[in-house]
């Protein structure tokens, strides 16, 4: 079965502190993609990094930075310097290669930066 | 820009009432899906498309159903809706890719109050 945990529900934080979200998936396929989305106050999901099982690169963009572990089947995210404007829920999500149309979603966590 | 618009984005309505939920996308996407979302459950596929006139089950499809005439246009439809039924939906759409790395775009939600 296909399944995406995120375990914090929660996290709260004060401006300029590091915050990592934790991501882990579960899936038998060797082909999958994995993908973050920032989800404001205003409601709409916001797509911020797309991975495929291929790539263990990490990724980093500006305070972003993504660590792909396929060997703990985690793709976890972390915020440096965070801001107030990151206060949002984040999802991760997993998308499988032979069913390119649908994306599994963990529960999401919600972040709260304050000033 | 990539623009997925849902035309209400609050609405309550009574129990019983069929209810219409619009979404509308700008970018000639093939894709559209409807997701609900709801706390502690994160985003759960109801409905999806490829095409026009074209509909698949999600993974929670009881109660709803779709309609999709136009290539731009997909609408979520609640026959009668219930209680349980309250809950913020997200409009989707994406292009057909290859191995899954087309982008999903969101829509802002439409938060539905059946009472």
């Amino acid at each position: 079965a296909q399944k995406v945990t995120q375990a914090q529900t929660e996290i709260s934080v004060v401006e300029k502190e590091d915050v990592t979200l934790d991501c882990v998936y579960e899936t038998r396929d060797t082909t999958y993609y994995l993908f973050w989305y920032k989800q404001p106050p205003s409601g709409e999901l916001v797509f911020l990094i797309r991975r495929n099982s291929f790539d263990e690169q990490n990724e980093i963009s500006g305070r972003y930075s993504w660590n792909f572990q396929k060997s703990t089947s985690s793709f976890n995210f972390t915020i440096t310097a965070s801001q107030v404007v990151d206060s949002a829920v984040y999802f991760c999500a997993l998308r499988l290669s032979y069913n390119t149309d649908k994306l599994i979603f963990g529960t999401g966590t919600r972040l709260q930066v304050f000033p | 820009d990539v623009k997925v618009t849902q035309s209400s984005r609050y609405l309550v309505k009574r129990t019983g009432e069929k209810v219409f939920l619009e979404c509308v996308q700008d970018m000639d996407h093939e894709n559209m899906f409807w997701y609900r979302q709801d706390p502690g459950l994160g985003l759960r596929l109801i409905y999806f498309s490829y095409d026009v006139k074209m509909k698949e089950k999600g993974d929670i499809p009881e109660g709803y159903s779709v309609s999709r005439e136009k290539k731009e246009r997909f609408s979520l439809i609640l026959e009668s809706a219930s209680t349980n039924q309250t809950s913020m939906y997200l409009c989707a759409s994406s292009i057909q890719g290859t191995g899954g790395t087309n982008t999903i775009y969101f829509g802002e939600g439409s938060w539905l109050t059946v009472v």
